[in-house]
């Protein structure tokens, strides 16, 4: 099956600076990769996903950008403020297919 | 608006007790799930189910069972449980199959600890 994995596991920014996670997959036949946040006490929460037929989305202060042949795609948070701090997961999976691949997560903590 | 509800959100068990976690959805979804998480672990599929009277085996089904009897309802048996099974779970749903792009909607969790 799938095997995602996350890098780095914990990352400290300052806030106003932009924040990169990577996560790496090992399925080929992947071709959906959502993000999720999930703060202290709550479910996750999707925050952005792509697909395979591009390689770039955007939606405000964040992006994903995908790297099919190199099997990785990583978030990007710019200008970061406190209320990013939370634990981002990524995850992929197959067209079609009902079993989603978690990462182990990221946590992100942003200084004041 | 209540989405994904989980019940209860917390419960202590004894090692050998059996109880039922509690998963309803008000949003028509076909597909749910069962996730656990773990320190470390990310999280988990337990089970899943695509429809009523539909269920299948995730990642880490042993000591579980599930049953979908209705559209909205997707409850998670401890027949035993074992300390290994302190967790937190997660129930989510989606429209179809999370393949197809759709969106998963988690539940709030359920911590549960086994002493």
């Amino acid at each position: 099956g799938e095997n995602v994995e996350q890098h780095p596991s914990t990352l400290s920014v300052q806030e106003g600076d932009s924040a990169v996670i990577k996560c790496t997959y090992s399925d080929s036949a992947s071709n959906y990769f959502p993000w999720y946040k999930q703060e202290l006490g709550k479910g996750p929460q999707l925050i952005i996903d792509i697909r395979s037929n591009v390689g770039e989305k955007k939606d405000q202060r964040i992006a994903v950008t995908l790297n099919k042949t190199a099997k990785h795609f990583s978030l990007h948070i710019t200008e970061t403020q406190p209320e990013d701090s939370a634990v981002y997961f990524c995850a992929a999976t197959p067209y079609g297919n009902n079993r989603l691949a978690f990462g182990k997560g990221n946590q992100v903590v942003v200084i004041p | 608006n209540a989405g994904v509800t989980q019940t209860p959100k917390f419960q202590v068990l004894k090692t050998g007790q059996s109880m039922t976690l509690q998963c309803a959805q008000d949003m028509n979804h076909e597909y749910m799930s069962w996730y656990r998480q773990d320190p470390g672990m990310g999280l988990r599929l337990i089970h899943y189910s695509v429809g009523a009277g539909i269920t299948d085996q995730g990642e880490v089904p042993n000591g579980y069972n599930v049953s979908r009897s209705t559209t909205e309802d997707f409850p998670l048996r401890l027949l035993s449980a074992a300390p290994s099974q302190t967790s937190v779970y997660f129930c989510a749903s989606s429209y179809s199959s999370v393949g197809s792009g759709n969106t998963i909607y988690f539940g709030e969790g359920s911590w549960l600890t086994v002493v």
